[in-house]
């Protein structure tokens, strides 16, 4: 949407760190996701954020938030062809609503 | 384990027919969503509910309706189908804000 913005397309070599990127406008924003999708299927909740929090940490996923420049990012280190999805920013203040982006292709190559 | 399931994967109807795309939760959960999914668009809601009986629209409610008659099911009705509503349809559950859970999709092709 437009208040989420992200980038189409992501071409990563396996073994190799991921990383996608992530804008949001509304400074109001409390929560932030990481949504992935598999060919095929529905979302699936990678992990999240508050918005009082600079950084979290979970296996092989980072995610980094700026608040100041409204920047989110998901690193994914150690990229497996398992990796190759589409996935989706989204953030949400107060209530239960979801602002997604648009979502980014991540492609792993051999 | 966590389920939503939706009640079809592929649905083909003509324009101007009255569409029903099902949408059940074995969770309990209060909340349950509708949204569909256009590539290069992400994913828009189109309604929500946050009880029986109870629904708010969305970012695009014209065209669609929807049911939430039991807890665990919610039902989207596109009253005449046209062209531009061929997309993917996503239902969704929560009980907390920061996670919800998704259905597989039923993707609508209206010719």
């Amino acid at each position: 949407g437009e208040d989420v913005e992200q980038s189409l397309f992501l071409s990563v070599r396996e073994g190799d760190s991921s990383v996608i990127n992530c804008t949001y406008t509304d400074s109001s924003s409390t929560y932030l996701y990481w949504y992935k999708q598999e060919p095929g299927a529905g979302l699936q909740l990678l992990t999240y954020i508050f918005s009082n929090m600079d950084m979290k940490q979970d296996q092989r996923l980072t995610v980094l938030l700026n608040k100041k420049d409204k920047h989110l990012s998901l690193r994914i280190a150690d990229t497996q062809t398992g990796d190759s999805a589409i996935y989706f920013c989204a953030e949400s203040k107060d209530d239960y609503k979801l602002s997604f982006g648009a979502g980014t292709t991540v492609t792993v190559r051999a | 384990d966590v389920k939503v399931t939706q009640s079809s994967r592929y649905l083909v109807k003509r324009t101007g027919e009255k569409v029903f795309l099902e949408c059940v939760q074995d969770m309990d959960h209060e909340n349950m969503f509708w949204y569909r999914q256009d590539p290069g668009l992400g994913l828009r809601l189109i309604y929500f509910s946050y009880d029986v009986k109870m629904k708010e629209k969305g970012d695009i409610p014209e065209g669609y309706s929807v049911s939430r008659e039991k807890k665990e099911r919610f039902s989207l009705i596109l009253e005449s189908a046209s062209t531009n509503q061929t997309s993917m349809y996503l239902c969704a559950s929560s009980l907390f804000r920061y996670e919800q859970y998704f259905g597989p999709g039923t993707r609508l092709t209206v010719t």
